[in-house]
């Protein structure tokens, strides 16, 4: 059973538009969420977290917004460029000291000129 | 810093080969991971490392099998590859929440 859900395998954007990624989890246990955004021929990199305590954490251009309620996190980037376009997961910490995560499948993010 | 290193970059096995994969880190962390890369399926947990002689079964952890004699090497091991062992593995390492990437290795099983 797939406990971190991103339900969008893909979604296209113009540059300077918004671009929302969508995250939904079923595991009530998870306490910490973490965004990675991968480009082709490489190893995922970290881009932002947030903890289950907050609602909403900024780092410049990249905002990631969580609902507890809703089991639902998104990331939002603001403005998009084209060298956002690159395949971003969703991933969450069920606690404990093991920092193990469980990812999603991913969205491939394209920002058009 | 060179960051978590990973090698062969690619690698052709035939079924029933074995192999192992390397994986290296130089920022002392404790926590090391391997994960499996396959379309449509994201990233998943294998193996996995709290600190040096303490290893941990992940989500697919069948044909795979992982040591950790230091903190700075954690090698995956197939024992005998099979066609659905065919993927691209990323290894990674953390001190905390943010795990840090290897550039990955890419296996094909014919």
């Amino acid at each position: 059973d797939q406990q971190v859900k991103q339900n969008s395998p893909s979604l296209s954007v113009q540059e300077g538009r918004i671009s929302i990624l969508n995250c939904d989890y079923t595991n009530s246990m998870f306490d910490y969420f973490l965004w990675y955004k991968k480009y082709p021929a490489e190893g995922p990199t970290f881009l932002i977290s947030i903890s289950s305590i907050k609602d909403k954490n900024e780092d410049g251009r990249f905002t990631v917004f969580l609902n507890k309620s809703a089991k639902h996190l998104s990331l939002h980037i603001v403005p998009s460029q084209p060298g956002d376009s690159a395949v971003y997961f969703c991933a969450a910490h069920s606690g404990g000291s093991n920092y193990k995560l469980t990812f999603g499948k991913g969205t491939l993010l394209t920002v058009n000129p | 810093n060179a960051g978590v290193t990973q090698t062969p970059k690619f690698q052709v096995l035939k079924t029933g080969q074995s192999m192992t994969l390397q994986c290296a880190q130089d920022m002392n962390h404790e926590y090391m991971s391997w994960y499996r890369q396959d379309p449509g399926m994201g990233l998943r947990l294998i193996h996995y490392s709290v600190g040096a002689g303490i290893t941990d079964q992940g989500e697919v952890p069948n044909g795979y099998n992982v040591s950790r004699s230091t903190t700075e090497d954690f090698p995956l091991r197939l024992l005998s590859a099979a066609p659905s062992q065919t993927s691209v593995y990323f290894c990674a390492s953390s001190y905390g929440w943010e795990q840090y990437f290897g550039p990955g290795t890419r296996l094909t099983v014919t």
